[in-house]
């Protein structure tokens, strides 16, 4: 079974600053998709960048990058220019892109962010 | 375009009550993914639903915990004979036809304490 992995319970960036969340995922597959979500205080759980594991290239979002280490089997986000809005619990996610499983996403147990001003 | 919408977003049950939790999915999506979220742990997959078919319930536990998605009208998360375990944060998600859950929209989800 696939398992993600957040080690960083909490994290703190001081404002305009650059943070790395990381995360590492389990899985014998070849080919799925990972995510980084974030939940703000309000709960709302919002899509933050998304990486299909066939492209080598790494996914950006305006502040927001990973990187994709394939055979680490590593997805790490670096949210650059922080600002106080970024202040939130991050999710790392699995999706596996086999039919059988494809409509799981897996998520990690989240980091923590404090932005501090 | 108002987004998936959970209602209601606070419930309080006593121990052996039902709580139903509902969910409007996205304009047009027609899948909808139920998820829990305990305190201080990522979100859980329950259960995943098309109109009036359960597709995928493989983490939803096997007693008590019930799910719709009828034709008309929300779907339904249906936890009967609640206990204190039960409580935590419920999630709902969308998706379009054919993207699966790679497209989520999610809700703002429905906290649920048990007493």
């Amino acid at each position: 079974a696939q398992t993600v992995t957040q080690s960083q319970p909490e994290m703190s960036v001081q404002e305009a600053e650059t943070v790395t969340l990381s995360c590492t995922y389990d899985t014998s597959e070849s080919d799925y998709y990972l995510f980084w979500y974030k939940q703000p205080p309000s709960r709302q759980m919002i899509l933050v960048i998304r990486q299909e594991a066939y492209k080598q290239q790494n996914a950006t979002e305006n502040r927001f990058s990973v990187n994709f280490q394939k055979a680490a089997k590593s997805f790490s986000l670096k949210i650059s220019d922080s600002q106080l809005g970024d202040a939130a619990m991050y999710f790392c996610a699995y999706r596996s892109s086999m039919k059988t499983s494809y409509d799981k996403v897996i998520f990690g147990p989240g980091t923590s962010l404090s932005v501090i001003p | 375009n108002a987004g998936v919408m959970q209602n209601p977003r606070h419930l309080v049950r006593r121990r052996g009550q039902e709580a139903r939790l509902r969910c409007s999915p996205m304009k047009g999506h027609s899948h909808v993914y139920w998820y829990r979220q305990l305190p201080e742990e990522g979100l859980k997959f329950m259960v995943y639903l098309q109109k009036e078919n359960i597709i995928d319930e493989s983490g939803m536990p096997k007693e008590r915990f019930s799910a719709e998605f009828p034709k008309e009208g929300p779907s339904i998360l249906r936890i009967q004979q609640v206990v204190r375990g039960d409580s935590a944060a419920y999630f709902c998600a969308s998706s379009p036809p054919g993207s699966g859950a790679n497209v989520l929209t999610f809700g703002a989800g429905s906290r649920l304490t048990v007493l």
